[in-house]
């Protein structure tokens, strides 16, 4: 079992609608990602959080909005989406950012986001 | 940026033979190469990983070998089982981004 755990596993969601994807790690890391894959296409890197601060944003369109409350938590809020918006969401962890060298990216199973 | 390139796309084998899958990568400042599998409905789950001091590394059935001068790197699954289908996802990284290659579907015929 993973241990990066996302809820909920599944989201359907019209484009009028306000809601949002959730992440929490145990592992003491101190780097948080979030992710979009499409179907059959490798993950596509959104946004990184070290040390609870954004630190990387790869130019994502302002309808998704991340958040990090502490440590262990990451969100990803969502307002006025689009069908092409649908995916699965990932989020990842790592000991620290810009340290993958020494510190593996571990996965939760994401989210499925279906935009109606 | 760094470009991986993935082949083949699709691999299918017979039970208990062995699976390759290569990657290159053009970034020669890359420096961590891991090999991902996702299964159906799951995320991306690290299976081994290599750094660029180490040329070959062996974790049971599975093995990745690494040419820096060449720039690529290959994941070995020897003894393939069904359990062993899934979508495989070689990645270069430099810092904080893995750049992924675009995936090998296998298969493993029983």
């Amino acid at each position: 079992d993973t241990e990066v755990t996302q809820t909920p596993k599944h989201l359907v969601m019209g484009m009028t609608n306000k809601k949002s994807l959730k992440c929490e790690q145990h592992m003491g890391h101190r780097a948080m990602y979030w992710y979009k894959q499409k179907a059959k296409k490798p993950p596509e890197l959104m946004f990184v959080y070290s040390y609870e601060k954004l630190s990387i944003n790869e130019s994502v369109p302002s309808r998704f909005s991340p958040e990090c409350p502490n440590s262990s938590l990451l969100n990803l809020h969502l307002h006025a989406l689009q069908p092409e918006d649908s995916a699965l969401y990932l989020c990842a962890s790592s000991k620290g950012q810009g340290d993958s060298y020494n510190s593996p990216l571990h996965f939760g199973n994401g989210t499925r986001l279906t935009v109606t | 940026g760094e470009n991986v390139e993935q082949h083949p796309s699709t691999l299918s084998v017979q039970e208990g033979d062995s699976a390759v899958i290569k990657c290159t990568y053009s970034d020669s400042a890359s420096n961590y190469f891991p090999w991902y599998k996702q299964e159906l409905g799951k995320g991306p789950q690290l299976i081994i990983d290599i750094r660029s001091n180490v040329g070959e590394k062996k974790d049971q059935r599975i093995a990745v070998t690494l040419n820096k001068t060449a720039k690529h790197f290959s994941l070995h699954i020897t003894e393939t089982q069904p359990e062993d289908s899934a979508v495989y996802f070689c990645a270069a990284s430099i810092h904080y981004k893995l750049s992924f290659g675009a995936g090998t579907t296998v298969t493993v015929r029983a």
